[in-house]
């Protein structure tokens, strides 16, 4: 079946060391990702996404790269810091083309920032 | 520009009974969505509700149910709960825009024994 999935279930980086997540995902229709933090006890939070026609976007010390021919998507923290410890999710959203919202979440990559 | 709110944050139930966990979008945003969280399915999406009228849907059975109102407060309704049940139940609201970006609420953690 279509789905989202992450290579590694835990990422341990360095304070100040630049961070990549993995994601791969298996639909080569869809056209809109995102990566969402999820820290404990709260709901994921929206942190930077990317349409199809785009390979690469960047916000505010995050970068996310698209990869259509071999359908990867990564998300590139650069500078960790302690506050990026949490749970990164990447999502599809497959009703975008039906209209509306459908995301199909990968299993989550958990980040940890030693001092 | 408060958040999305969930309440209850907290539920204990025991299984058979019902249980409706209620959603109030931010303003202004007319589309409300609602995922379940485990430790082994991770965050599965149930279904959304634009307009009063659900829009999408999961792969959930129908005891699993929601309804949204016309000042887009929404509620889902889980009948005869089962001991899996037991999940941390998201809802997230978007405005209606093209980039459909969603904003999750605390989530309500159901327990049910």
């Amino acid at each position: 079946g279509e789905s989202v999935g992450l290579h590694l279930p835990t990422l341990s980086v360095q304070e100040g060391d630049n961070s990549i997540i993995n994601c791969a995902y298996s639909n080569s229709a869809s056209d809109y990702f995102i990566w969402y933090k999820q820290e404990s006890g709260k709901g994921p939070q929206f942190i930077i996404d990317i349409r199809s026609n785009m390979d690469k976007r960047q916000g505010q010390r995050v970068t996310v790269l698209l990869n259509k021919t071999v359908k990867h998507l990564s998300l590139q923290i650069a500078a960790t810091q302690p506050g990026d410890s949490a749970v990164y999710f990447c999502a599809e959203n497959m009703g975008l083309t039906g209209g509306g919202n459908k995301l199909t979440f990968g299993t989550g990559t958990q980040l940890k920032v030693e001092l | 520009k408060a958040g999305v709110t969930q309440t209850p944050r907290y539920l204990i139930k025991t299984r058979g009974q019902q249980v409706t966990l209620s959603c109030s979008p931010i303003s202004g945003h007319r589309s409300v969505s609602w995922y379940q969280q485990t430790p082994g399915q991770g965050l599965q999406f149930l279904f959304e509700y634009f307009s009063e009228t659900q829009r999408n849907k999961g792969n959930f059975p129908g005891r699993f149910s929601g309804r949204q109102f016309s000042n887009s407060r929404s509620e889902m309704n889980v009948s005869t709960l089962e001991l899996g049940d037991s999940a941390l139940y998201l809802c997230a609201s978007s405005k209606p825009s093209l980039d459909n970006e969603q904003f999750f609420g605390p989530g309500t953690r159901l327990t049910v024994l």
